[in-house]
């Protein structure tokens, strides 16, 4: 089946790194995306990899994908107080036309 | 184990009532959360609490408030009942993991009927 599954919150101290992870099930996905939701604002893309990746790195942000155990994360660096905001992992799937798959969202929160 | 209680599984209240659903965790746990669970909507995030008498609001604030006066209690009041406020109401709770993933813990869950 089609499943894309992450923990519903991380709280994280602003200067830290935060990781967020998520599993897929579907193994014909060719894209793999992180967006970001701020209060009040629809959902921006931060971030893909495509499926023969295992890693990219732009500014802050890292994504790291293991495709044999389907795990995908999205690691930021030196968290900050804007980095505050729900996190969607998404998968597309080349052989359901590119259909997107979100998964629930992790809301990242920084202590203060 | 890690427990997370609820002061009730089934509660009936009348329109304009104030609620008080309690819930308790033994694992001295910084975070805590008050969901709601709808049919076809999934768990929706009404407040956390990251801290004694600290807490944020979640995407479905309205019409509820909350207290921590004490890390191991949050309480989700509900001002003046309405008929749509009838939902499963889900306590959790969770630990500072660092920015590693908390994973949180579930209580058995509030069934409130607002008639």
């Amino acid at each position: 089946g089609e499943d894309v599954e992450q923990s519903l919150f991380l709280s994280v101290r602003e200067g830290d790194s935060s990781v967020i992870n998520c599993t897929y099930t579907d193994s014909s996905s060719t894209y793999l995306y992180w967006y970001k939701q701020e209060p009040g604002a629809g959902l921006q893309l931060l971030t893909y990899i495509f499926s023969n990746m295992d890693m990219k790195q732009d500014q802050r942000l890292t994504v790291l994908l293991n495709k044999k155990d389907k795990h995908l994360s999205l690691r930021i660096a030196d968290t900050q107080t804007g980095d505050s905001a729900i996190y969607f992992c998404a998968e597309s799937l080349t052989n359901r036309d590119d259909k997107i798959i979100f998964g629930k969202g992790t809301r990242l929160h920084i202590l203060p | 184990d890690v427990k997370v209680t609820q002061s009730s599984r089934y509660l009936v209240k009348r329109t304009g009532e104030k609620v008080f659903l309690e819930c308790v965790q033994d694992m001295d746990h910084e975070n805590m959360f008050w969901y709601r669970q709808d049919p076809g909507l999934g768990l929706r995030l009404i407040y956390f609490s990251y801290d004694v008498k600290m807490k944020e609001k979640g995407d479905i604030p309205e019409g509820y408030s909350v207290s921590r006066e004490k890390k191991e209690r949050f309480s989700l009041i509900l001002e003046s009942a309405s008929t749509n406020q009838t939902s499963m109401y889900l306590c959790a709770s969770s630990s500072y993991s660092r920015g590693r993933g908390d994973e949180q813990y579930f209580g058995p869950g509030t069934r409130l009927t607002v008639t």
